[in-house]
């Protein structure tokens, strides 16, 4: 199973806004609605910002939102902050009991 | 607060095992699923294993199986994968994650642990 495609980078100015990409397949992307995100700061744990393409977990700040459209999934950061720099990983489930992660994009506040 | 700590890693020689365990102090382990994810230095996140809340069922990436064994113990809280036949490959930070689900890790992870380092290398 291949890893979901990212950009490597992304990046804006504070209170603009930001769209990451994952594109994967017909076989997981394309074919379910279970997408996530998640945010990584160096030496910290990893956090899920979106699961369910859509859904926000409480204390994600609604700034966060996803969308999938065929086999594209997005992360919109809207109203940049300097704490939303960070590296950010879609996944995906792809069947067959098998779980696919992104390639990473680093999100940087300029 | 810290809620996932992982512990067992360390420095291995190729061919060699290690456990590592993943300790949890909240009140929800026994009903969700249970997964390794793992980031090899300048690479990205990979799913590694998971199980289902009851422990009935395991799941593998196919970069691991046969190689490795994730189990849990739902009395002590306690999430385990039991690595052998260690490749350079598999140096990485191991992650441990609960999923906000019960079965196959697809609901999203939600809670996760700080990591802990698995060095292959002779």
């Amino acid at each position: 199973q291949s890893a979901l495609t990212q950009p490597p980078s992304a990046s804006g100015s504070p209170g603009q806004s930001v769209t990451i990409s994952c594109t994967g397949t017909s076989s997981d992307v394309g074919s379910y609605n279970y997408v996530s995100w998640y945010q990584l700061h160096p030496g910290k744990a990893p956090k899920l910002m979106i699961y369910e393409v859509s859904q926000r977990p409480s204390g994600v700040p609604d700034r966060f939102s996803g969308s999938k459209s065929g086999n594209t999934a997005s992360l919109t950061v809207s109203g940049l902050q300097a704490e939303d720099e960070a590296d950010y990983y879609c996944s995906s489930y792809a069947g067959s009991n098998n779980l696919v992660f992104g390639t990473g994009t680093k999100v940087t506040v300029l | 607060e810290v809620q996932l700590l992982e512990s067992g890693g360390g420095l291995v020689q190729p061919g060699g095992s290690l456990r590592l365990s993943c300790v949890d102090s909240g009140f929800t382990f026994s009903s969700h699923t249970m997964t390794w994810v793992r980031q090899a230095p300048g690479k990205g996140l990979e799913w590694v294993s998971g199980i289902s809340a009851s422990g009935g069922n395991t799941y593998y990436a196919d970069s691991v199986k046969g190689r490795f064994t994730i189990s849990r113990d739902n009395s002590k809280n306690t999430l385990y994968v039991q690595m052998n036949s260690l490749r350079a490959e598999d140096t990485a930070v191991y992650y441990c994650a609960k999923d906000r689900g019960s079965a196959f890790p697809k609901w999203g992870m939600d809670v996760w642990g700080q990591g802990t380092t698995v060095t292959v290398s002779s």
